[in-house]
């Protein structure tokens, strides 16, 4: 089967830096999303890694090691509007765009 | 349009109901997928329309489903005699413009509820 794991829930503290891991065991890998949900919203893309490596993008930030099997989603001065859940999310094959999603994680951002 | 429409945004339906929940893609754009988002879990994969075919309905999860899609536009998911199983919120998404990189563009879900 495919596996896609991520925590269920975190909590951080407005203004410090969070890490949110996601480790895959997935038949095929062509690159790795990081999507975020507001509660009763669509998820919107937040960062794409296809290679090994970090991809900053002003205050989130998304690693791959495909060697491992790894990723992780920095999120830096946290905000209270982070406060959302973050979807890990696998593209097995180069032929479409089906993505394998994790469960997800619930971040809470606490004064 | 220039986002992803879906309609209706909740639908209560009986047990044994059929149903039927619409997507409205980014204009111009051939690739449309369906996806369903139950409480707790992930979001899982149901089917992929590039233009009006669907190369991969791997992930319809029973003869209840079908999809369709007509004029490279508008598509429509039928759930045929709903269990309460089936409620869930029921995403489409289209490709982002420009590289495959941007992801999906998501429309807002249809939250479907059976009774």
């Amino acid at each position: 089967g495919q596996n896609i794991d991520q925590p269920t829930e975190m909590t951080a503290t407005e203004g410090a830096i969070v890490q949110i891991n996601c480790t895959y065991q997935t038949s095929g890998f062509n690159g790795l999303f990081w999507y975020q949900q507001h509660a009763g919203e669509a998820p919107t893309f937040l960062s794409y890694n296809v290679l090994d490596g970090l991809e900053e993008k002003g205050r989130f930030s998304s690693f791959l090691s495909r060697s491992k099997g790894y990723s992780y989603l920095l999120l830096k001065e946290l905000q209270m509007k982070d406060s959302a859940s973050y979807l890990c999310a696998v593209r097995r094959g180069a032929g479409s765009y089906q993505l394998t999603f994790g469960k997800g994680t619930k971040l809470s951002v606490i004064p | 349009g220039a986002g992803v429409s879906q309609s209706p945004s909740n639908k209560v339906t009986e047990k044994g109901k059929d149903v039927e929940l619409r997507c409205d893609p980014i204009s111009g754009h051939t690739a449309l997928y369906w996806y369903r988002q139950r409480l707790g879990q992930g979001l899982e994969f149901l089917i992929y329309f590039q233009g009006n075919s669907a190369p991969d309905k791997s992930g319809l999860p029973s003869d209840r489903f079908s999809a369709e899609r007509t004029g490279e536009s508008v598509s429509t998911l039928t759930i045929q005699r709903t269990q309460q199983e089936d409620s869930a919120v029921y995403l489409c998404a289209s490709p982002a413009g420009g590289a495959f990189g941007n992801g999906y563009t998501f429309g807002s879900g249809t939250r479907l509820t059976v009774v």
